[in-house]
């Protein structure tokens, strides 16, 4: 079975620092993969989706992630945070015969103003 | 909004007890998956129907069933309550079978005293 490994629990940043949550993966074959954010109270919400082609993926809000097959990642990034990105984001992944998603364990981000 | 609605958003409910929880899927999707999310289990895929039938079967408890109704609603019973069962119960839907793009609901709280 494959898992999702989102290797930093919580992550504490001041506005305008640049972002970088990590996300590892460990099926080899084809992979769909996701970041969601999950704002308090609020469902999960879609950020970026990678199924081929580019492996520089852009997303909403200014998020982008990057797609690296030979290490089996998957990092988000936000060149420069605001208070208002603080949630806690998930990554996940689909191999290409399941029909549902694996979810890492989620990585907390607060934005101290 | 992500078009998916959950009733109710908040139970509280004793143990012992059954609950049952609806879900409407986006206008046109098919697909409906169950996810639970609690803090020592993150969020756990439990169950996908699609166009009434079940599809996919995840870690679900004997305890709980789902069934997915002609009008492509469905509702997921939890029984006989135990505290561990207090969670956020998550319903998704998606076009298709395959789930390549899901759509999350708010959720609803279940808390079991």
């Amino acid at each position: 079975a494959q898992s999702v490994s989102q290797h930093n629990h919580h992550v504490i940043l001041s506005e305008a620092a640049s972002l970088e949550l990590g996300c590892n993966y460990s099926y080899g074959g084809t992979v769909n993969l996701f970041w969601y954010v999950q704002y308090p109270g609020q469902h999960l919400q879609l950020l970026l989706k990678y199924f081929s082609g580019d492996p520089l993926v852009k997303g909403i809000k200014g998020f982008e992630a990057e797609f690296i097959k030979s290490k089996f990642s998957f990092n988000l990034r936000k060149p420069s945070v605001q208070w208002s990105d603080t949630a806690e984001y998930f990554c996940a992944v689909k191999d290409g015969s399941a029909r549902q998603l694996t979810f890492g364990s989620g990585t907390q981000l607060t934005v101290l103003p | 909004d992500s078009g998916v609605t959950q009733t109710p958003k908040h139970l509280i409910t004793a143990t012992g007890q059954r609950v049952t929880l609806r879900c409407s899927p986006r206008s046109g999707d098919l697909s409906v998956y169950w996810y639970q999310q609690s803090l020592d289990q993150g969020l756990q895929f439990l169950i996908q129907y699609y166009n009434g039938e079940e599809r996919a079967k995840g870690n679900i408890l004997e305890r709980f069933s789902a069934q997915q109704f002609p009008d492509l609603h469905s509702e997921l019973n939890l029984s006989s309550l135990e505290l561990g069962d207090s969670a956020l119960y998550f319903c998704a839907s998606s076009a298709g079978a395959s789930g390549n793009t899901i759509y999350f609901g708010e959720g609803s709280w279940l808390t079991v005293v």
